[in-house]
Protein backbone atom coordinates (compact mmCIF):
# COMPACT_ATOMS: atom_id res chain seq x y z
CA UNK A 1 0.00 0.00 0.00
CA UNK A 2 1.27 3.98 -0.59
CA UNK A 3 2.30 6.02 2.11
CA UNK A 4 3.03 9.57 2.74
CA UNK A 5 4.77 10.40 5.75
CA UNK A 6 5.87 14.05 6.61
CA UNK A 7 7.74 13.81 9.31
CA UNK A 8 7.55 17.48 10.74
CA UNK A 9 4.20 18.48 12.10
CA UNK A 10 4.90 22.28 12.62
CA UNK A 11 7.57 24.33 12.09
CA UNK A 12 8.18 27.57 12.98
CA UNK A 13 10.63 30.12 10.34
CA UNK A 14 11.62 33.95 10.69
CA UNK A 15 10.36 35.72 7.87
CA UNK A 16 13.56 36.13 5.66
CA UNK A 17 15.04 32.59 6.42
CA UNK A 18 15.32 29.70 4.05
CA UNK A 19 12.68 26.82 4.33
CA UNK A 20 12.75 23.14 3.84
CA UNK A 21 9.93 20.78 4.08
CA UNK A 22 10.20 17.06 4.02
CA UNK A 23 8.31 14.13 2.65
CA UNK A 24 9.10 10.48 2.41
CA UNK A 25 6.87 8.08 0.70
CA UNK A 26 6.21 4.51 0.04
CA UNK A 27 4.97 3.56 -3.41
CA UNK A 28 4.55 0.47 -5.34
CA UNK A 29 6.16 1.68 -8.49
CA UNK A 30 7.12 4.88 -9.92
CA UNK A 31 4.74 7.70 -8.90
CA UNK A 32 3.41 10.90 -9.70
CA UNK A 33 4.62 13.48 -6.91
CA UNK A 34 2.97 16.10 -5.71
CA UNK A 35 3.71 19.24 -3.26
CA UNK A 36 0.03 21.11 -2.01
CA UNK A 37 -0.60 23.92 0.18
CA UNK A 38 -3.31 25.00 2.22
CA UNK A 39 -3.94 28.71 3.32
CA UNK A 40 -5.87 28.99 6.29
CA UNK A 41 -10.24 28.48 5.29
CA UNK A 42 -8.62 27.68 1.74
CA UNK A 43 -8.64 24.47 -0.42
CA UNK A 44 -5.58 23.43 -1.65
CA UNK A 45 -3.68 24.79 -4.38
CA UNK A 46 -0.85 23.11 -6.53
CA UNK A 47 2.69 24.61 -5.49
CA UNK A 48 4.70 22.29 -8.20
CA UNK A 49 4.77 18.35 -9.44
CA UNK A 50 7.27 15.93 -10.61
CA UNK A 51 7.04 12.64 -13.12
CA UNK A 52 9.74 12.58 -14.87
CA UNK A 53 12.95 14.21 -15.73
CA UNK A 54 14.79 16.69 -13.70
CA UNK A 55 14.66 15.82 -10.17
CA UNK A 56 14.70 19.90 -9.40
CA UNK A 57 11.66 21.26 -10.27
CA UNK A 58 10.36 24.95 -9.80
CA UNK A 59 7.14 26.62 -8.37
CA UNK A 60 4.54 28.46 -8.30
CA UNK A 61 5.33 31.66 -5.35
CA UNK A 62 9.53 30.97 -5.26
CA UNK A 63 9.23 27.34 -4.28
CA UNK A 64 11.14 24.84 -5.63
CA UNK A 65 11.67 20.92 -4.77
CA UNK A 66 14.27 18.66 -4.87
CA UNK A 67 12.68 14.57 -5.54
CA UNK A 68 14.94 11.90 -4.93
CA UNK A 69 13.50 8.74 -6.11
CA UNK A 70 16.13 6.46 -4.85
CA UNK A 71 15.41 7.52 -1.40
CA UNK A 72 11.66 7.58 -2.15
CA UNK A 73 12.21 11.29 -0.74
CA UNK A 74 11.14 14.87 -1.81
CA UNK A 75 12.18 17.80 -0.20
CA UNK A 76 10.36 21.99 -0.62
CA UNK A 77 12.40 24.58 -0.60
CA UNK A 78 12.12 28.10 -0.32
CA UNK A 79 15.24 30.89 0.00
CA UNK A 80 13.53 33.47 1.94
CA UNK A 81 10.22 32.59 3.27
CA UNK A 82 7.26 35.80 3.46
CA UNK A 83 4.84 35.93 6.57
CA UNK A 84 2.38 35.29 3.83
CA UNK A 85 3.65 31.42 3.14
CA UNK A 86 2.10 30.86 6.26
CA UNK A 87 0.15 27.83 5.67
CA UNK A 88 -0.12 24.05 5.97
CA UNK A 89 1.84 22.33 3.16
CA UNK A 90 1.20 18.39 1.97
CA UNK A 91 2.81 16.16 0.20
CA UNK A 92 1.19 13.61 -2.52
CA UNK A 93 1.94 10.69 -4.17
CA UNK A 94 0.66 8.54 -6.93
CA UNK A 95 -0.09 6.98 -9.83
CA UNK A 96 -3.50 8.70 -11.14
CA UNK A 97 -5.15 11.68 -10.02
CA UNK A 98 -7.70 9.26 -8.87
CA UNK A 99 -5.34 7.16 -6.51
CA UNK A 100 -3.25 10.22 -4.72
CA UNK A 101 -2.20 9.78 -1.13
CA UNK A 102 -1.50 12.81 1.13
CA UNK A 103 0.49 13.49 3.47
CA UNK A 104 -0.63 14.58 7.22
CA UNK A 105 0.82 17.44 6.45
CA UNK A 106 3.00 20.73 8.10
CA UNK A 107 2.10 23.38 9.56
CA UNK A 108 4.10 26.45 8.80
CA UNK A 109 4.35 29.26 11.29
CA UNK A 110 6.20 32.68 10.36
CA UNK A 111 7.62 35.20 13.03
CA UNK A 112 8.67 38.62 11.87
CA UNK B 1 -9.18 30.29 -9.92
CA UNK B 2 -10.63 27.25 -11.24
CA UNK B 3 -14.67 27.42 -10.88
CA UNK B 4 -15.64 25.65 -8.05
CA UNK B 5 -18.33 26.12 -5.70
CA UNK B 6 -19.31 23.99 -2.94
CA UNK B 7 -22.56 24.11 -0.77
CA UNK B 8 -23.05 25.05 1.81
CA UNK B 9 -19.99 26.23 3.41
CA UNK B 10 -21.12 25.60 7.04
CA UNK B 11 -23.91 23.33 8.31
CA UNK B 12 -24.68 21.88 11.99
CA UNK B 13 -26.99 18.97 12.24
CA UNK B 14 -27.57 16.03 14.75
CA UNK B 15 -27.42 12.57 14.27
CA UNK B 16 -29.17 10.63 12.66
CA UNK B 17 -30.26 13.27 9.96
CA UNK B 18 -29.29 13.02 6.22
CA UNK B 19 -26.96 15.48 4.64
CA UNK B 20 -26.27 16.52 0.49
CA UNK B 21 -23.47 18.46 -0.01
CA UNK B 22 -23.36 19.90 -3.59
CA UNK B 23 -20.21 20.41 -5.83
CA UNK B 24 -20.18 22.87 -8.63
CA UNK B 25 -17.78 23.59 -11.32
CA UNK B 26 -18.20 25.67 -14.30
CA UNK B 27 -14.60 24.12 -16.27
CA UNK B 28 -15.87 20.94 -17.59
CA UNK B 29 -13.39 18.83 -16.16
CA UNK B 30 -14.41 15.20 -16.36
CA UNK B 31 -12.86 14.28 -13.13
CA UNK B 32 -14.52 15.11 -9.60
CA UNK B 33 -13.78 14.18 -6.28
CA UNK B 34 -15.03 14.53 -3.06
CA UNK B 35 -12.15 14.40 0.06
CA UNK B 36 -12.86 14.84 3.80
CA UNK B 37 -9.66 16.44 5.93
CA UNK B 38 -9.10 15.73 9.57
CA UNK B 39 -6.56 16.56 12.28
CA UNK B 40 -3.65 13.84 11.76
CA UNK B 41 -5.39 12.51 8.24
CA UNK B 42 -4.20 14.76 5.47
CA UNK B 43 -6.48 14.29 2.84
CA UNK B 44 -8.47 10.95 1.92
CA UNK B 45 -10.74 10.50 -0.52
CA UNK B 46 -14.83 8.97 -0.07
CA UNK B 47 -15.87 9.11 -3.49
CA UNK B 48 -15.03 10.38 -7.42
CA UNK B 49 -16.06 10.23 -10.69
CA UNK B 50 -14.92 10.17 -13.75
CA UNK B 51 -18.20 11.10 -15.96
CA UNK B 52 -22.09 11.31 -15.85
CA UNK B 53 -23.22 8.78 -13.53
CA UNK B 54 -19.55 6.76 -13.37
CA UNK B 55 -18.63 7.18 -9.56
CA UNK B 56 -15.99 4.65 -7.63
CA UNK B 57 -15.19 4.53 -4.14
CA UNK B 58 -12.21 5.81 -2.57
CA UNK B 59 -10.33 5.19 0.62
CA UNK B 60 -13.22 5.75 3.25
CA UNK B 61 -16.49 5.50 1.14
CA UNK B 62 -18.22 3.76 3.99
CA UNK B 63 -21.62 5.72 5.33
CA UNK B 64 -21.40 8.11 1.93
CA UNK B 65 -22.95 7.73 -1.11
CA UNK B 66 -22.65 10.61 -4.26
CA UNK B 67 -24.22 11.16 -7.44
CA UNK B 68 -23.72 12.97 -10.82
CA UNK B 69 -26.21 13.39 -13.38
CA UNK B 70 -24.28 16.23 -14.58
CA UNK B 71 -21.34 16.84 -15.92
CA UNK B 72 -21.28 20.35 -13.55
CA UNK B 73 -22.48 18.96 -10.48
CA UNK B 74 -21.44 16.43 -8.17
CA UNK B 75 -23.33 15.75 -5.00
CA UNK B 76 -22.03 14.06 -1.67
CA UNK B 77 -24.98 12.32 0.78
CA UNK B 78 -24.66 11.14 3.66
CA UNK B 79 -27.95 9.08 4.27
CA UNK B 80 -28.27 8.83 8.17
CA UNK B 81 -25.14 11.57 9.86
CA UNK B 82 -23.22 10.40 12.83
CA UNK B 83 -20.55 12.12 14.78
CA UNK B 84 -17.66 10.65 13.54
CA UNK B 85 -18.59 12.34 9.89
CA UNK B 86 -17.98 15.64 11.30
CA UNK B 87 -14.99 16.95 9.14
CA UNK B 88 -13.96 19.28 6.23
CA UNK B 89 -15.24 18.17 2.85
CA UNK B 90 -13.47 19.12 -0.11
CA UNK B 91 -14.39 19.07 -3.38
CA UNK B 92 -11.63 18.48 -6.40
CA UNK B 93 -11.69 18.22 -10.22
CA UNK B 94 -9.38 17.81 -12.63
CA UNK B 95 -9.07 17.53 -16.53
CA UNK B 96 -7.62 14.16 -17.07
CA UNK B 97 -6.90 11.12 -15.12
CA UNK B 98 -3.27 11.23 -15.42
CA UNK B 99 -2.41 14.97 -14.93
CA UNK B 100 -2.38 14.11 -11.49
CA UNK B 101 -3.74 18.37 -10.35
CA UNK B 102 -6.30 18.72 -8.78
CA UNK B 103 -8.23 22.18 -8.50
CA UNK B 104 -10.03 22.44 -4.85
CA UNK B 105 -12.78 24.07 -3.86
CA UNK B 106 -12.84 25.85 -0.44
CA UNK B 107 -14.62 23.49 1.55
CA UNK B 108 -17.72 22.71 3.47
CA UNK B 109 -17.32 22.45 6.89
CA UNK B 110 -19.69 19.85 8.73
CA UNK B 111 -20.28 19.34 12.38
CA UNK B 112 -22.71 16.33 13.69
CA UNK B 113 -24.35 16.71 16.99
Amino acid sequence: AQSVTQPDIHITVSEGASLELRCNYSYGATPYLFWYVQSPGQGLQLLLKYFSGDTLVQGIKGFEAEFKRSQSSSNLRKPSVHWSDAAEYFCAVGGTASKLTFGTGTRLQVTL
Amino acid sequence: DAGITQSPRHKVTETGTPVTLRCHQTENHRYMYWYRQDPGHGLRLIHYSYGVKDTDKGEVSDGYSVSRSKTEDFLLTLESATSSQTSVYFCAISEGRNTGELFFGEGSRLTVL
